[in-house]
């Protein structure tokens, strides 16, 4: 079966350092992988994703990931945090195979402190 | 840019009422979703339809239906409302395989 976990519920870091949001999944075959952002009383926003290719994938506001297959991860950094980036994290997977269905993880919160 | 509408962003029922949750997308995409969002628990998929008039259920289908007459309206119905269904919505649309569009989210509260 599908799966997503994201080990850590909460993530604190001091602005200006770099940041990492672990997500790591379990899938049949060859995934898609996705990361959203949640900002308060707000529906999800796509960061990036991994298709295919290069495994260090660059997204929105800084954001990037990298695809390790042998670890079966998709860690979410960014060198430097900012205030801003405080919100809630989602890594998503869909397996190439499955049709239109993709799993959530649980979702872990950043906290960014100035 | 994409949009995703739903229609209230809060809303307050009672036990036992029927709720209508409506989304609306503008981008002609074939594949709208509908997830439940509980803390601790990510998101639940609740239906999907990849066409108008066809759907398929999630993984917490029940106590819900779905209606899609127009391929940028996707329903989603409690047909008798209960606490347990007090949660936050959020709408999804795609095209194909790729990203996924969500509108803003509809906090529900039944009473």
């Amino acid at each position: 079966a599908q799966s997503v976990a994201q080990p850590e519920d909460q993530v604190n870091v001091a602005e200006g350092n770099p940041l990492t949001v672990k997500c790591t999944y379990s899938v049949s075959g060859n995934p898609y992988l996705f990361w959203y952002v949640q900002y308060p009383n707000r529906g999800l926003q796509f960061l990036l994703k991994y298709i295919t290719g290069d495994n260090l994938v660059k997204g929105s506001y800084g954001f990037e990931a990298e695809f390790n297959k042998s670890q079966t991860s998709f860690h979410l950094k960014k060198p430097s945090a900012l205030v801003s980036d405080s919100a809630l994290y989602f890594c998503a997977v869909r397996d190439r195979t499955g049709g239109f269905k993709t799993i959530f993880g649980a979702g872990t919160r950043l906290f960014v402190k100035a | 840019d994409v949009k995703v509408t739903q229609s209230s962003r809060y809303l307050v029922k009672r036990t036992g009422e029927k709720v209508f949750l409506e989304c609306v997308q503008d981008m002609d995409h074939e594949n709208m979703f509908w997830y439940r969002q509980d803390p601790g628990l990510g998101l639940r998929l609740i239906y999907f339809s990849y066409d108008v008039k066809m759907k398929e259920k999630g993984d917490i289908p029940e106590g819900y239906s779905v209606s899609r007459e127009k391929k940028e309206r996707f329903s989603l119905i409690l047909e008798s409302a209960s606490t347990n269904q007090t949660s936050m919505y959020l709408c999804a649309s795609s095209f194909g395989e790729d990203t996924q569009y969500f509108g803003p989210g509809t906090r529900l509260t039944v009473l």
